[in-house]
């Protein structure tokens, strides 16, 4: 059975912080991995990574896959109020439609 | 800019009514999905149709039922709603190209079936 598994569940954090959020997954068919950002609200998309150890940047977010080890770590330095959101991590595969499983989240909270 | 819309932000049901959960998009996509999203489970999928009248089931489809009659309309339908179906229902959709898989979401319809 096809598992996206992220970590941690939940973190609190002052402006400023640099936050580190971990996504690991066990597909069969892997073809890419996604990051989206939900606030309350559509989720919308941040990233996809395809290839290992290339590292996607915008702005003050960045990602990066490694395929041997089966993980994806999303980075946020300087975080602002702003970022406080659900983080989505989500695994496309190859099966009909390219669905995607979808880890059960990172709730980030960014105190001012 | 991709657009998917949801016929409802919020919607209350009573145990045992049918319920219509519509959604369209503007990008002429084939793929469309139906996924139900609840605390610590993430987002799991429902359904997806990827063309007019085609559709597959996702990793649970009990209790759900679905309708594709043309591209731009995906409709999620609860024959009997049952309290363990009260959930965020999001609606997505995707196009053809084989090298991109991100899907693009509406803005969610919360469900409440008392």
């Amino acid at each position: 059975e096809d598992k996206v598994v992220q970590s941690p569940l939940s973190l609190v954090v002052h402006e400023g912080d640099t936050v580190t959020l971990n996504c690991s997954y066990e597909v069969t068919n892997f073809r890419s991995l996604l990051w989206y950002k939900q606030e309350k609200k559509a989720p919308t998309f941040l990233f996809m990574l395809t290839s290992s150890g290339i590292e996607k940047k915008s702005g003050r977010l960045s990602s990066i896959l490694d395929k041997k080890e089966l993980f994806s770590i999303l980075n946020i330095t300087a975080t602002q109020t702003g970022d406080s959101a659900v983080y989505l991590c989500a695994v496309a595969t190859m099966e009909y439609g390219n669905k995607l499983v979808f880890g059960a989240g990172t709730i980030l909270r960014v105190k001012s | 800019d991709v657009k998917v819309t949801q016929s409802s932000r919020y919607l209350v049901k009573r145990t045992g009514e049918k319920v219509f959960l519509e959604c369209v998009q503007d990008m002429d996509h084939e793929n469309m999905f139906w996924y139900r999203q609840d605390p610590g489970l993430g987002l799991r999928l429902i359904y997806f149709s990827y063309d007019v009248k085609m559709k597959e089931k996702g990793d649970i489809p009990e209790g759900y039922s679905v309708s594709r009659e043309k591209k731009e309309r995906f409709s999620l339908i609860l024959e009997s709603a049952s309290t363990n179906q009260t959930s965020m229902y999001l609606c997505a959709s995707k196009g053809p190209l084989a090298y991109s898989y991100e899907q693009y979401f509406g803005p969610g319809t919360r469900l409440t079936v008392t």
